[in-house]
């Protein structure tokens, strides 16, 4: 069964500092790959995501992402975070097997603190 | 509209209640889902339709979930004799079958007392 976990469950970090947020996925098929933000009382929002081609993708407020087959991985990282990043994250796969579906991960709550 | 929406944003009922949840789609978008999404957790798949087909409802968790699309467009997630395990936000999204990428209605949160 396909899952994904994310290790983290909540990340605080300092205002301009890098941040991480791990994501490590299940499926040994062709997969496709999304990160997803939620803001306070939100919807979930599409960040970035991987479909085929390079494994290091971006978004257009300075995040990416990048695809590890062989670490099973898609880490997202930011070099210099802002106050307004604060938000849940949230990883989410799906596969050429699942019909549309996706797994998601439990999430990541971001605090940037200033 | 621009995007999906979803109502009523938030419904209280009583246990033992039935409550009806309505998602509307973007226009010809063809896949539609729900899923349920408890307090502290990521989203949990529910059901899947293409247009008016229930192509998947191995989510949902007990015969007292029922889901619908009758016409291909909007849909509604029925719950019968709501239980206070049922309290979550309910989401709805949508994707164009070609990139696979979602995009979610605000959701609906429920609460049973």
């Amino acid at each position: 069964a396909q899952s994904v976990t994310q290790l983290d469950s909540q990340v605080p970090v300092f205002e301009e500092a890098p941040v991480e947020l791990r994501c490590n996925y299940s499926s040994s098929v062709s997969v496709y790959l999304f990160w997803y933000v939620q803001y306070p009382n939100q919807g979930l929002q599409l960040l970035l995501k991987y479909l085929s081609g390079s494994t290091l993708v971006e978004s257009i407020n300075g995040f990416e992402a990048e695809f590890n087959k062989s670490q099973t991985s898609f880490h997202l990282r930011k070099p210099s975070v802002h106050i307004s990043d604060t938000a849940e994250y949230f990883c989410a796969e799906s596969g050429s097997n699942t019909g549309n579906q996706f797994y998601f991960g439990t999430g990541t709550s971001l605090t940037v603190i200033p | 509209g621009a995007g999906v929406s979803q109502s009523p944003r938030y419904k209280v009922a009583k246990r033992g209640q039935d409550v009806a949840l309505r998602c509307d789609p973007i226009s010809g978008h063809v896949s539609l889902f729900w899923y349920q999404q408890a307090l502290g957790q990521g989203p949990e798949f529910l059901t899947y339709f293409q247009n008016e087909a229930q192509l998947d409802k191995s989510g949902l968790p007990s015969d007292r979930f029922f889901a619908e699309r009758p016409e291909g467009s909007v849909s509604t997630l029925k719950i019968q004799r709501t239980q206070q395990e049922d309290s979550a936000v309910y989401l709805c999204a949508d994707a164009q079958d070609r990139d696979g990428e979602q995009y979610f209605g605000p959701g609906t949160r429920l609460t049973v007392t």
